[in-house]
């Protein structure tokens, strides 16, 4: 069976600090990762697909470590607008659709 | 910017009615998909649909469940005989370039199954 698996939080953090996300996956054939947002009973909102290279999109670093089988998230001076679900989501080796994990729930306080 | 519509946003039913949960992607995506999240659950997939056929469906997708293209914008997600358990917040989704790449959501439909 293949599954995604995340600490489901929360995480509460202040307003300015840096705060990671970790992800493993069980499927050592997937070929695609991503993260997703997803706000309280919003649609997921994709967020940035993850390279083995490592990624950066202003505030946010991600990493792809296939040996291991983990991604990460980093997120660096965190505003009240990420609070949020973050989803680590796979693709590919013969998997159905996306696999999505159950998400981080993260809560930046003022 | 453009993005992927579905209608209805709530819809209520006995259990054993039919219904039909309506999306439009995005015009020039070619992939679509339905997915669903049980309230507290991870989002799941049901379908993807390419070339006006079903690429790919998952154990969840069973026979009370189809899919349709019916013209150039539409496509509709079908459960025949609602059951409890489909309780659910029904996503649709498009992707333009390549399968499970990018996908862009629609708002969702909640479906309650009384």
């Amino acid at each position: 069976r293949k599954e995604v698996e995340q600490d489901p939080g929360p995480f509460n953090v202040p307003e300015g600090a840096t705060v990671a996300f970790n992800c493993t996956y069980s499927n050592s054939a997937s070929q695609s990762f991503f993260w997703y947002r997803q706000d309280c009973r919003k649609e997921p909102k994709l967020l940035m697909s993850v390279y083995s290279s490592g990624n950066e999109d202003g505030r946010f670093t991600a990493q792809l470590n296939r040996a291991s089988q983990y991604i990460s998230l980093l997120i660096r001076d965190s505003k009240l607008s990420d609070s949020a679900t973050y989803l680590c989501v796979v693709s590919g080796g013969g998997a159905d659709g996306l696999t999505f994990g159950k998400g981080t729930h993260l809560i930046i306080q003022p | 910017e453009p993005e992927v519509t579905q209608t209805p946003s709530h819809q209520v039913t006995q259990m054993g009615q039919e219904v039909i949960l309506r999306c439009v992607p995005i015009s020039n995506h070619l992939y679509f998909y339905w997915y669903r999240q049980i309230l507290g659950q991870k989002v799941e997939f049901l379908v993807s649909f390419y070339n006006n056929e079903i690429s790919e469906k998952s154990e969840i997708f069973d026979d009370q469940f189809s899919v349709e293209r019916p013209d150039g914008s539409n496509f509709t997600l079908k459960i025949r005989s609602t059951k409890l358990e489909d309780s659910a917040m029904y996503f649709c989704a498009s992707s333009r370039d390549r399968e499970n790449e990018k996908l862009f959501f629609g708002s969702g439909t909640q479906l309650s199954v009384l």
